[in-house]
C-alpha cells in the first residue's frame, strides 16, 4: 500500500533555533502534501497544503514566515518550524492523496515537537 | 466553510458488543467525501471506512459500517463485535469531491472509544 514516511518522529529543540520535518512519499508520487498540527487531545486542524513545485497554500490564522513548508520533488516535502517557541510545541503530521484511489489519504506517522 | 461535529468526547462498550459513533457535517456542497479515521495511542491514522456522498448505498468494511443521511448531514459508524484492538480515538472527516485532492480534509473533533474486558 502507499506509504508516507515523516521523520524525525521526536524533537527537542530550544527555543528560539528550527527544525525541520520531512514527509516522504516511499512507493507513489504525491504531487499534493498537507500538513497538519495536533494539540494533545484535540483534533487535526490543517495548517497548509503543499504543492509541488510552487507555493504552499496556507490556513488562515497559520503564519507562512514561522511555518516553511518546501516541496522540491513529488516524494518529499518538508516543514521548517523556524524561531521555535514553546507555544509551537505540538504534534505534526504530514499527509499525501494516494492516486488512483478515490478520495483516498494516507498519513505519516507524526513528529512530536517539543520546544524546551 | 465545512464543519464537522462528533458530540461524543468519550464512548464505553463491552467487548463484543456493538456502538455506534456519531458525526454530522455542514456543507454547501453536493457532492464530497467523508471518512472515519482511527488514531491508536501510536498516533498513526488509520482510515477505517470511506463514504462517497454521490453513493446512496452505505460503505461497509467487515466489522465496521456506516449510516449515512445526507438530508440530515449524518455520518455515524458502527461497531459490531468490539475487540479490544479498537480502543482508540475515532475522527469524522471530509473533504469536497471537486479539486481533485486539492484539499486538505476536516476532522471533527474526534470520540474516544473504550472498550471494557
Amino acid at each position: 500500500g502507499a506509504v508516507v514516511s515523516q521523520h524525525p518522529s521526536r524533537v527537542i529543540c530550544k527555543s528560539g533555533t528550527s527544525v525541520k520535518i520531512e514527509c516522504r512519499s516511499l512507493d507513489f508520487q504525491a504531487t499534493t502534501m498537507f500538513w497538519y498540527r495536533q494539540f494533545p487531545k484535540q483534533s487535526l486542524m490543517l495548517m497548509a497544503t503543499s504543492n509541488e513545485g510552487s507555493k504552499a497554500t496556507y490556513e488562515q490564522g497559520v503564519e507562512k514566515d514561522k511555518f516553511l513548508i518546501n516541496h522540491a520533488s513529488l516524494t518529499l516535502s518538508t516543514l521548517t518550524v523556524t524561531s521555535a517557541h514553546p507555544e509551537d510545541s505540538s504534534f505534526y503530521i504530514c499527509s499525501a492523496k494516494v492516486p488512483g484511489t478515490a478520495g483516498g489519504y494516507t498519513f505519516g506517522s507524526g513528529t512530536r515537537l517539543t520546544v524546551v | 466553510a465545512q464543519t464537522v461535529t462528533q458530540s461524543q468526547p468519550e464512548m464505553s462498550v463491552q467487548e463484543a458488543e456493538t456502538v455506534t459513533l456519531s458525526c454530522t457535517y455542514d456543507t454547501s456542497e453536493s457532492d464530497y467525501y467523508l471518512f472515519w479515521y482511527k488514531q491508536p495511542p501510536s498516533r498513526q491514522m488509520i482510515l477505517v471506512i470511506r463514504q462517497e456522498a454521490y453513493k446512496q448505498q452505505n460503505a461497509t468494511e467487515n466489522r465496521f459500517s456506516v449510516n449515512f443521511q445526507k438530508a440530515a448531514k449524518s455520518f455515524s459508524l458502527k461497531i459490531s463485535d468490539s475487540q479490544l484492538g479498537d480502543a482508540a480515538m475515532y475522527f469524522c472527516a471530509y473533504r469536497p469531491l471537486k479539486g481533485g485532492g486539492a484539499d486538505g480534509l476536516t476532522f471533527g473533533k474526534g470520540t474516544h472509544l473504550i472498550i471494557q474486558p
